[in-house]
């Protein structure tokens, strides 16, 4: 079975340019869930999706994050303008409604973002 | 603000040891606890678990203890072998209703053979 699969695997932009990240989770997972990496931060929540609809975005840093789910099988994370402190890896992640509560999720490779 | 500690960046083990792997939370509604190994370029992946009812689970040579009233946990790997050598996550959740998992920076485990 495919697991969660996300693109670009890596990503170097400059200052002020839109960045784009997508996900596709895993087939039959109800759940998406957006992660950001750091070292000072460690796995942060940005965001998650239930059915494709956004539950709780208290995460996303500011207004320049947007992430939207069309459809149950696709996911972006957009960063516009993007800033050098968007440096991270971004992890996507779903898991099936039947695991029950905060439960096992599975990640994808992750998307390294360098902002130059 | 982190609710999921691990204090300790890292720790290096010989193979055959045991590698005792530290966790602690501020947040007493915390009632789900689980670890997650991730090596380099990979995502993190899912390792073992434990609910608040219990104090012990334990998977092959895994074993995660749970200490509710000092918030604490730790993960046990016994035997350790180099291919356990990765960064381990710690991460917490309420089963109550909140579907977020709240990690940990991380430990970064060495076993040297």
């Amino acid at each position: 079975d495919a697991g969660v699969i996300q693109s670009p695997r890596h990503e170097v932009t400059e200052m002020g340019q839109e960045v784009t990240l997508r996900c596709k989770p895993i087939s039959g997972h109800d759940y998406l869930f957006w992660y950001r990496q750091t070292m000072m931060r460690g796995l942060e929540l940005l965001i998650y999706f239930n059915n494709n609809v956004p539950i709780d975005d208290s995460g996303m840093p500011e207004d320049r994050f947007s992430a939207k789910m069309p459809n149950a099988s696709f996911s972006t994370l957009k960063i516009q303008p993007s800033e050098p402190r968007d440096s991270a890896v971004y992890f996507c992640a779903s898991r099936p409604t039947e695991r029950g509560g905060a439960g096992e999720l599975f990640f994808g490779e992750g998307s390294r973002l360098t902002v130059l | 603000d982190q609710q999921v500690k691990q204090n300790s960046p890292s720790l290096s083990v010989q193979e055959g040891r045991i590698s005792i792997l530290n966790c602690d939370y501020t947040n007493s509604m915390f009632d789900y606890f689980l670890w997650y190994k991730k090596y380099p370029a990979e995502g993190p992946t899912f390792l073992i678990s434990i609910s608040s009812i219990k104090d012990k689970n334990e998977d092959g040579r895994f074993t995660v203890f749970l200490n509710k009233s000092a918030k604490h946990l730790s993960l046990h790997i016994v035997p350790s072998q180099p291919g356990d050598s990765a960064v381990y996550f710690c991460a917490a959740a309420t089963q109550g209703g909140s579907e977020k998992l709240v990690f940990g920076k991380g430990m970064k485990l060495t076993v040297n053979p």
